[in-house]
């Protein structure tokens, strides 16, 4: 299948900054990339829709100013969660489309705001 | 938008038994309904897959049912193993346009 890198795996901030997250493809072009976030023992939350070259879409209550997302290439997506506080602490995963409705997932971030 | 809820939580049967868990979707436009296994602080991985089109897929021990009428689908393990410990998530999508996820199904196989 696909293979799917997520940088950082780990990331722990002071409240307020900002830490930006990087999605990459490394054997395919993914037109369709997908945020998602994850709290401990709780299911993932579709955060928003990345589409290459244009903005993404973000699910209902998900702030895009908050969590912002560029999909500047194929092969790379990022995200963004600017002023960072302890509530955004979680464990964010993407993933990519390939081969139509076939969805494959980096190995997550996790991210722990002090 | 679609609202996918998945039974039971959480699940533990005797090596070798079956197990099975169940999910309802909302919204019938919802055509494509993937099932991913999560092992801790790992990738889900796609386990089995079903589109709207197929009533039933079996994948070895694996067989996903889709019940379209009733907006349910169903996942079934047969001969489980200790490996199969994990959990689980169903999902509901439209074409590969959004992916909904279910909250998740904590399953342990008892040696």
């Amino acid at each position: 299948g696909a293979v799917v890198s997520q940088h950082p795996s780990w990331v722990i901030c002071k409240s307020g900054t900002s830490v930006k997250i990087e999605c990459r493809s490394l054997d395919f072009q993914a037109t369709t990339m997908f945020w998602y976030r994850q709290f401990p023992k709780q299911s993932l939350m579709l955060m928003a829709t990345s589409n290459e070259g244009s903005k993404a879409t973000y699910e209902q209550g998900v702030e895009k100013d908050k969590f912002l997302i560029n999909h500047a290439s194929l092969t790379l997506s990022t995200l963004t969660v600017t002023s960072a506080h302890p509530e955004d602490s979680s464990f964010y995963i993407c993933s990519q489309l390939a081969g139509g409705e076939t969805q494959y997932f980096g190995p997550g971030t996790r991210l722990l705001v002090l | 938008g679609e609202n996918v809820e998945q039974h039971p939580s959480t699940l533990s049967v005797q090596e070798g038994d079956s197990a099975v868990i169940k999910c309802t979707y909302s919204d019938s436009a919802s055509n494509y309904f993937p099932w991913y296994k999560q092992e801790l602080g790992k990738r889900p991985q796609l386990i089995i897959d079903i589109r709207s089109n197929v009533g039933e897929k079996k994948d070895q021990r694996i067989a996903v049912t889709l019940n379209k009428t009733a907006k349910h689908f169903s996942l079934h393990i047969t001969e489980t193993q200790p490996e199969d410990s994990a959990v689980y998530f169903c999902a509901a999508s439209i074409t590969g346009n959004q992916f909904y996820f279910g909250t998740g199904t904590s399953l342990t196989v008892i040696p």
